[in-house]
Protein backbone atom coordinates (compact mmCIF):
# COMPACT_ATOMS: atom_id res chain seq x y z
CA UNK A 1 0.00 0.00 0.00
CA UNK A 2 1.27 3.77 -0.55
CA UNK A 3 1.61 5.66 2.02
CA UNK A 4 1.82 9.52 2.19
CA UNK A 5 2.87 10.82 5.60
CA UNK A 6 2.50 14.35 6.72
CA UNK A 7 4.70 15.39 9.72
CA UNK A 8 1.76 17.30 11.56
CA UNK A 9 -1.79 16.68 11.93
CA UNK A 10 -2.46 20.44 13.58
CA UNK A 11 -0.55 23.24 14.12
CA UNK A 12 -0.51 26.42 15.09
CA UNK A 13 1.62 29.39 14.30
CA UNK A 14 1.32 33.05 14.72
CA UNK A 15 1.17 35.62 11.89
CA UNK A 16 4.81 36.24 10.27
CA UNK A 17 6.10 33.26 11.64
CA UNK A 18 7.66 30.90 9.02
CA UNK A 19 6.34 27.21 8.62
CA UNK A 20 7.48 24.51 7.11
CA UNK A 21 5.05 21.42 6.31
CA UNK A 22 6.98 18.16 5.39
CA UNK A 23 5.36 15.09 3.36
CA UNK A 24 6.89 11.86 2.51
CA UNK A 25 6.07 8.80 0.30
CA UNK A 26 7.32 5.59 0.63
CA UNK A 27 6.53 4.28 -2.94
CA UNK A 28 9.14 5.85 -5.08
CA UNK A 29 6.69 7.80 -6.92
CA UNK A 30 7.79 10.85 -9.31
CA UNK A 31 5.08 12.85 -9.08
CA UNK A 32 4.08 15.48 -5.89
CA UNK A 33 1.49 17.88 -5.24
CA UNK A 34 0.61 20.59 -2.79
CA UNK A 35 -3.27 21.53 -2.00
CA UNK A 36 -5.07 23.56 0.09
CA UNK A 37 -8.78 22.50 1.11
CA UNK A 38 -10.81 25.33 2.02
CA UNK A 39 -15.16 24.68 3.00
CA UNK A 40 -16.67 25.40 -0.09
CA UNK A 41 -14.04 25.63 -2.52
CA UNK A 42 -12.76 21.75 -2.39
CA UNK A 43 -9.02 21.55 -3.23
CA UNK A 44 -6.80 23.90 -4.83
CA UNK A 45 -3.27 22.94 -6.75
CA UNK A 46 0.17 25.30 -4.64
CA UNK A 47 2.76 23.57 -6.44
CA UNK A 48 3.66 20.20 -7.71
CA UNK A 49 6.81 18.71 -8.63
CA UNK A 50 7.65 15.76 -10.88
CA UNK A 51 10.84 15.02 -10.25
CA UNK A 52 13.76 16.08 -7.36
CA UNK A 53 14.12 19.61 -7.19
CA UNK A 54 11.40 20.54 -10.21
CA UNK A 55 8.59 22.46 -9.36
CA UNK A 56 5.80 23.87 -10.78
CA UNK A 57 3.37 26.49 -9.63
CA UNK A 58 -0.15 25.45 -9.55
CA UNK A 59 -3.54 27.77 -9.30
CA UNK A 60 -2.53 29.59 -5.73
CA UNK A 61 0.98 29.87 -5.09
CA UNK A 62 1.25 33.27 -3.75
CA UNK A 63 2.58 33.35 -0.40
CA UNK A 64 3.81 29.77 -0.49
CA UNK A 65 6.83 28.03 -1.56
CA UNK A 66 7.95 24.72 -2.09
CA UNK A 67 11.70 22.35 -1.46
CA UNK A 68 11.92 18.97 -2.92
CA UNK A 69 15.65 17.50 -2.62
CA UNK A 70 14.71 14.16 -2.29
CA UNK A 71 12.27 12.25 -4.50
CA UNK A 72 10.55 10.59 -1.24
CA UNK A 73 10.09 14.12 0.45
CA UNK A 74 8.02 17.19 -0.61
CA UNK A 75 7.87 20.19 2.08
CA UNK A 76 5.38 23.37 1.68
CA UNK A 77 6.90 26.75 2.97
CA UNK A 78 5.18 29.12 4.25
CA UNK A 79 7.50 32.83 4.14
CA UNK A 80 5.60 34.60 6.85
CA UNK A 81 2.37 33.12 7.82
CA UNK A 82 -0.57 35.18 7.66
CA UNK A 83 -3.90 34.36 8.91
CA UNK A 84 -5.60 33.83 5.07
CA UNK A 85 -3.22 30.96 5.48
CA UNK A 86 -5.20 28.98 7.96
CA UNK A 87 -6.83 25.85 6.28
CA UNK A 88 -6.28 22.03 5.63
CA UNK A 89 -3.14 21.22 3.49
CA UNK A 90 -2.91 17.86 1.78
CA UNK A 91 -0.10 16.47 0.10
CA UNK A 92 -1.00 14.00 -2.61
CA UNK A 93 1.90 12.16 -4.72
CA UNK A 94 1.39 9.51 -8.12
CA UNK A 95 3.52 7.36 -10.02
CA UNK A 96 4.17 9.80 -12.83
CA UNK A 97 4.26 7.90 -15.94
CA UNK A 98 2.25 10.59 -17.68
CA UNK A 99 -0.64 8.57 -17.83
CA UNK A 100 -3.78 11.01 -17.28
CA UNK A 101 -5.61 8.19 -15.35
CA UNK A 102 -2.89 7.98 -12.40
CA UNK A 103 -4.76 8.04 -9.28
CA UNK A 104 -3.37 10.27 -6.56
CA UNK A 105 -2.41 9.16 -3.35
CA UNK A 106 -3.24 11.70 -0.38
CA UNK A 107 -2.15 12.45 3.26
CA UNK A 108 -4.25 12.60 5.86
CA UNK A 109 -3.67 16.30 5.96
CA UNK A 110 -2.04 19.16 7.98
CA UNK A 111 -4.63 21.71 9.43
CA UNK A 112 -3.27 24.78 10.33
CA UNK A 113 -4.46 27.60 12.30
CA UNK A 114 -2.45 31.00 11.96
CA UNK A 115 -3.46 33.41 14.90
CA UNK B 1 -8.27 24.25 -17.85
CA UNK B 2 -11.19 22.08 -17.09
CA UNK B 3 -13.43 22.37 -14.31
CA UNK B 4 -16.13 20.30 -12.29
CA UNK B 5 -19.10 21.47 -11.17
CA UNK B 6 -20.68 19.76 -8.15
CA UNK B 7 -24.16 20.95 -7.39
CA UNK B 8 -25.30 20.40 -3.51
CA UNK B 9 -22.69 21.22 -0.91
CA UNK B 10 -24.42 19.15 1.55
CA UNK B 11 -26.93 16.16 0.45
CA UNK B 12 -28.78 14.22 2.95
CA UNK B 13 -30.52 11.20 2.62
CA UNK B 14 -31.73 8.42 4.99
CA UNK B 15 -30.02 4.70 5.40
CA UNK B 16 -31.06 2.54 2.17
CA UNK B 17 -32.39 5.54 0.26
CA UNK B 18 -30.56 6.46 -2.86
CA UNK B 19 -27.54 8.16 -3.53
CA UNK B 20 -27.25 10.67 -5.91
CA UNK B 21 -24.24 13.05 -6.22
CA UNK B 22 -23.92 15.55 -9.32
CA UNK B 23 -21.03 16.33 -11.50
CA UNK B 24 -20.52 18.45 -15.04
CA UNK B 25 -17.62 18.75 -16.51
CA UNK B 26 -16.45 21.98 -18.74
CA UNK B 27 -14.68 20.45 -22.17
CA UNK B 28 -15.49 19.81 -25.68
CA UNK B 29 -13.22 16.77 -25.38
CA UNK B 30 -14.35 13.90 -22.93
CA UNK B 31 -12.32 14.54 -20.16
CA UNK B 32 -10.38 11.71 -17.46
CA UNK B 33 -12.85 12.05 -14.75
CA UNK B 34 -12.53 10.80 -11.40
CA UNK B 35 -14.90 10.75 -7.96
CA UNK B 36 -12.69 10.92 -4.59
CA UNK B 37 -13.91 10.47 -1.22
CA UNK B 38 -12.73 12.03 2.17
CA UNK B 39 -13.93 10.36 5.13
CA UNK B 40 -13.66 12.05 8.32
CA UNK B 41 -9.99 13.05 9.69
CA UNK B 42 -8.73 11.52 6.54
CA UNK B 43 -7.17 12.09 3.53
CA UNK B 44 -8.68 11.51 0.05
CA UNK B 45 -8.89 7.85 -1.80
CA UNK B 46 -10.02 7.40 -4.91
CA UNK B 47 -13.52 5.87 -5.40
CA UNK B 48 -13.59 5.26 -9.01
CA UNK B 49 -12.30 6.78 -12.09
CA UNK B 50 -13.78 6.94 -16.12
CA UNK B 51 -11.39 5.41 -18.44
CA UNK B 52 -13.15 5.39 -21.84
CA UNK B 53 -13.38 2.18 -21.72
CA UNK B 54 -17.40 2.18 -20.50
CA UNK B 55 -19.84 4.81 -19.48
CA UNK B 56 -21.11 2.93 -16.69
CA UNK B 57 -17.89 2.67 -14.54
CA UNK B 58 -17.90 0.58 -10.79
CA UNK B 59 -16.19 1.88 -8.01
CA UNK B 60 -15.53 1.05 -4.08
CA UNK B 61 -17.94 0.11 -1.25
CA UNK B 62 -21.18 -0.14 -4.57
CA UNK B 63 -20.37 2.93 -5.52
CA UNK B 64 -21.15 3.88 -9.78
CA UNK B 65 -20.86 6.84 -11.79
CA UNK B 66 -22.13 7.02 -15.43
CA UNK B 67 -20.10 9.02 -17.87
CA UNK B 68 -23.30 10.97 -20.14
CA UNK B 69 -21.17 13.17 -22.69
CA UNK B 70 -24.58 14.59 -24.05
CA UNK B 71 -24.85 15.92 -20.36
CA UNK B 72 -21.29 16.23 -19.70
CA UNK B 73 -21.81 14.84 -16.29
CA UNK B 74 -20.15 12.38 -14.35
CA UNK B 75 -22.71 12.02 -11.32
CA UNK B 76 -22.36 9.90 -8.33
CA UNK B 77 -25.13 6.84 -7.37
CA UNK B 78 -25.33 4.01 -4.94
CA UNK B 79 -28.53 2.36 -5.07
CA UNK B 80 -29.04 1.92 -0.97
CA UNK B 81 -27.26 4.51 1.84
CA UNK B 82 -25.06 2.94 4.78
CA UNK B 83 -24.40 5.28 7.85
CA UNK B 84 -20.42 4.39 6.65
CA UNK B 85 -21.32 6.26 3.51
CA UNK B 86 -21.03 9.51 5.49
CA UNK B 87 -18.51 11.79 4.43
CA UNK B 88 -17.56 14.31 1.61
CA UNK B 89 -17.16 12.99 -2.18
CA UNK B 90 -15.17 15.07 -4.47
CA UNK B 91 -15.26 15.21 -8.19
CA UNK B 92 -12.34 15.59 -10.38
CA UNK B 93 -11.08 16.32 -13.66
CA UNK B 94 -7.28 15.28 -15.11
CA UNK B 95 -5.63 18.26 -16.53
CA UNK B 96 -4.62 17.22 -20.09
CA UNK B 97 -5.07 20.51 -21.77
CA UNK B 98 -2.25 22.68 -19.56
CA UNK B 99 -0.41 19.14 -19.51
CA UNK B 100 0.18 20.01 -15.50
CA UNK B 101 -0.39 16.31 -14.33
CA UNK B 102 -2.82 17.51 -11.80
CA UNK B 103 -6.19 17.29 -10.92
CA UNK B 104 -8.91 20.26 -10.93
CA UNK B 105 -11.51 19.43 -8.05
CA UNK B 106 -14.53 20.55 -7.15
CA UNK B 107 -16.10 21.99 -4.39
CA UNK B 108 -17.05 19.13 -2.99
CA UNK B 109 -20.85 17.60 -1.75
CA UNK B 110 -20.85 16.50 2.14
CA UNK B 111 -23.16 13.66 2.48
CA UNK B 112 -25.06 13.09 5.99
CA UNK B 113 -26.89 9.62 5.94
CA UNK B 114 -29.83 9.59 8.26
CA UNK B 115 -30.35 6.71 10.78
Amino acid sequence: DVKVTQSSRYLVKRTGEKVFLECVQDMDHENMFWYRQDPGLGLRLIYFSYDVKMKEKGDIPEGYSVSREKKERFSLILESASTNQTSMYLCASSLGLGDPLETQYFGPGTRLLVL
Amino acid sequence: AQSVTQLGSHVSVSEGALVLLRCNYSSSVPPYLFWYVQYPNQGLQLLLKYTSAATLVKGINGFEAEFKKSETSFHLTKPSAHMSDAAEYFCAVSDLDTGRRALTFGSGTRLQVQP
